[in-house]
């Protein structure tokens, strides 16, 4: 199946950095999305992305589907950023299951 | 509007008993998935229902089942529960077939079998 590979597993940052994650994917996807998931496990829906580029406020995606990766960056970081940021596809090939990342855990230190 | 509504959110069991978790879709979602997260891993996925049909399974043993019913609900069964099964399950919708759709996800059932 297709494999996900999330960088990196882990990021300490001050309040007001910036930061980018990045996510690998080994095969063409017809769904990419990117969550954040709360320290009490929800997970929020941040972008839905299988190619180009967009922007919510201080997050912005950039998925290149040709080369097989995503981007997420977070600018100015708060604390409320915290949490794990999961990328998430779906296959052309085979069922129509999300097949989640790793996972990136972010802090945010005041 | 009210998102995906999962009960109840948190549960204690016995091994060997058996648990059903619930899960109402966004209103006018066909599709309906079901997800197990491990404590410290990404969420694997169980099953999906598209207009009451299974659409897709994954790699769990028959003691989990899953239905979606004529209002597009959703519930899931585990049987014989072990102490491996504890995690957070997680319920996730869709307008129409996931491939091209944006995927919303619920609070999560937290089930601790003990």
């Amino acid at each position: 199946g297709i494999q996900v590979e999330q960088s990196p597993p882990d990021l300490i940052l001050q309040e007001g950095a910036n930061s980018t994650l990045r996510c690998n994917f080994s095969d063409s996807v017809n769904n990419l999305q990117w969550f954040h998931q709360n320290p009490w496990g929800q997970l929020i829906n941040l972008f839905y992305i299988p190619s180009g580029t967009k922007q919510n406020g201080r997050l912005s995606a950039t998925t290149v589907a040709t080369e097989r990766y995503s981007l997420l960056y977070i600018s100015s970081s708060q604390t409320t950023d915290s949490g794990v940021y999961f990328c998430a596809v779906i296959s052309n090939f085979g069922n129509e299951k999300l097949t989640f990342g790793t996972g990136t855990r972010l802090t945010i230190i005041p | 509007d009210a998102g995906v509504t999962q009960s109840p959110t948190h549960l204690i069991k016995t091994r060997g008993q058996q648990v059903t978790l619930r899960c109402s879709p966004i209103s006018g979602h066909k599709s309906v998935s079901w997800y197990q997260q491990v404590l410290g891993q990404g969420p694997q996925f169980i099953f999906q229902y598209y207009e009451k049909e299974e659409r897709g399974r994954g790699n769990f043993p028959d003691r989990f089942s899953a239905r979606q019913f004529p209002n597009y609900s959703s519930e899931l069964n585990v049987n014989a529960l072990l102490l491996g099964d504890s995690a957070l399950y997680l319920c996730a919708s869709s307008f129409d077939r996931n491939s091209g759709n944006t995927i919303y996800f619920g609070e999560g059932s937290w089930l601790t079998v003990v």
